[in-house]
């Protein structure tokens, strides 16, 4: 049982130019989603995060959109760069527990 | 400012032996978590502690698998014995709080690998 989804498993995009990820989540009880960026041979590190009573978050390039009644968050990057080629993996908790689950991941390739 | 640090970084091993990660966290986290990533399941959530108690085991896939937390400032994750299927990369993460909304920082992993 996935509670949490990312269904495209991979985007390629031009730099300079957006890229959106999206997710999905089952589980109306989660109520902090974040965001984590990975490269090979390293751990996930954190990128950014949005609370439920929150509809956007942004950090520079990075905005987080949440949209509670469709239970969907996306991740726009913009303007892509080469260096944000990775997976990146979206993540959900609660508020009341530090347990993240997390999606599939999406791979993003920018080309220069 | 060293991050969580885990060792090793990769083992491989045969069927039936056993084996043990390490994990050390950030200095002054006090939870600490145990993930594991395969092609099939993803990123899952093993175990984790707060305070050097473990919270949560439900992930732990059978009782082959064991965590410990014997201080403030390490972590072991046994596997014994061994299987193939224990094949993946075992994350460690440690955050500052027991909240969902303290950031988990994340070690580099180690490859395990069961022949």
């Amino acid at each position: 049982d996935q509670q949490v989804k990312q269904n495209s498993p991979s985007l390629s995009v031009q730099e300079g130019r957006i890229s959106i990820l999206n997710c999905d989540y089952t589980n109306s009880m989660f109520d902090y989603f974040l965001w984590y960026k990975k490269y090979p041979a390293e751990g996930p590190t954190f990128l950014i995060s949005i609370s439920s009573i929150k509809d956007k978050n942004e950090d520079g390039r990075f905005t987080v959109f949440l949209n509670k009644s469709a239970k969907h968050l996306s991740l726009h990057i913009v303007p892509s760069q080469p260096g944000d080629s990775a997976v990146y993996f979206c993540a959900a908790s609660r508020f009341a527990g530090n347990k993240l689950t997390f999606g599939g991941g999406t791979r993003v390739l920018v080309k220069p | 400012d060293a991050g969580v640090i885990q060792s090793p970084r990769h083992e491989v091993t045969e069927m039936g032996q056993e084996v043990t990660l390490r994990c050390k966290p950030i200095s002054g986290h006090n939870s600490l978590f145990w993930y594991r990533q395969t092609m099939m399941r993803g990123l899952e959530l093993l175990i984790y502690f707060n305070n050097n108690v473990p919270i949560d085991d439900s992930g732990m896939p059978e009782d082959r698998f064991s965590a410990k937390m014997p201080n403030a400032s390490f972590s072991t994750l046994k596997i014994q014995p061994s299987e193939p299927r224990d094949s993946a990369v075992y994350f460690c993460a440690s955050s500052s709080g027991p909240s969902g909304t303290d950031t988990q920082y994340f070690g580099p992993g180690t490859r395990l690998t069961v022949l």
